[in-house]
């Protein structure tokens, strides 16, 4: 099946730096791949989607200029949540819809997520 | 706002029972509704995605069942082993092009 990666799978760092998160798509090629967000006890949030060569496009409520979306290559995007705070702490996942599959009926393929700890 | 209501929150059953859960959904913006298994530390793994109401999808000891018009659909497990131990995850795809999620099912399944 179709697998994707995402690195780190833990990161601690402490208030104001910025982190950057990577998924990957290992055997597919994915034009679109979404980027949610859970905070204890609640469901996976999407925060935004990302289009290869193109800008992301980002939920209400979230900040496009703290979480930096890149989508550079059919197989690669990027999260950079800049300036992180601790109220940013929170279990980050991504997902990939590949680039063949269209309609309803196509699968969602997700990491395994990046929890992230600001000190 | 559309709403995925998932229950129960977690279950608890002996090895060998069978078991099942609920996720509602607002029929008026349904698409698809796909589920996930979501063991700890791995990536959800996709189990079905359905479309059409009165749909029943099975995997293995797995299966599904979809109600459109009343807006739920129902995850079974027959003979519950202790692999089985996971998060359920239902996510409604709507006419808005995302996936919206419910809370999950924590299935714990003693031996």
């Amino acid at each position: 099946g179709a697998v994707v990666s995402q690195h780190p799978s833990w990161v601690i760092c402490k208030s104001g730096t910025s982190v950057k998160i990577e998924c990957r798509s290992l055997d597919f090629q994915a034009t679109t791949m979404f980027w949610y967000r859970q905070f204890p006890k609640q469901s996976l949030m999407l925060m935004a989607t990302s289009n290869e060569g193109s800008k992301a496009t980002y939920e209400q409520g979230v900040e496009k200029d703290k979480f930096l979306i890149n989508h550079a290559s059919l197989t690669l995007s990027t999260l950079t949540v800049t300036s992180a705070h601790p109220e940013d702490s929170s279990f980050y996942i991504c997902s990939a819809r590949d680039l063949v599959a269209s309609g309803r009926q196509e699968t969602q393929y997700f990491g395994p997520g990046t929890r992230l700890l600001v000190l | 706002i559309l709403n995925v209501e998932q229950s129960p929150q977690s279950l608890h059953v002996q090895e060998g029972d069978s078991t099942n859960f609920t996720c509602s959904f607002p029929s008026s913006n349904f698409y698809a509704l796909h589920w996930y298994r979501w063991e700890t530390a791995k990536s959800p793994e996709a189990l079905f995605v359905m479309t059409l109401n009165g749909d029943e999808k099975k995997k293995g000891r797995i299966s599904a069942t979809l109600n459109t018009k009343e807006g739920y659909s129902y995850l079974y497990i027959k003979g519950s082993q202790p692999e089985d131990s996971a998060t359920y995850l239902c996510a409604l795809w709507s006419n808005t092009g995302k996936l919206i999620f419910g809370q999950g099912t924590t299935l714990q399944v003693k031996p």
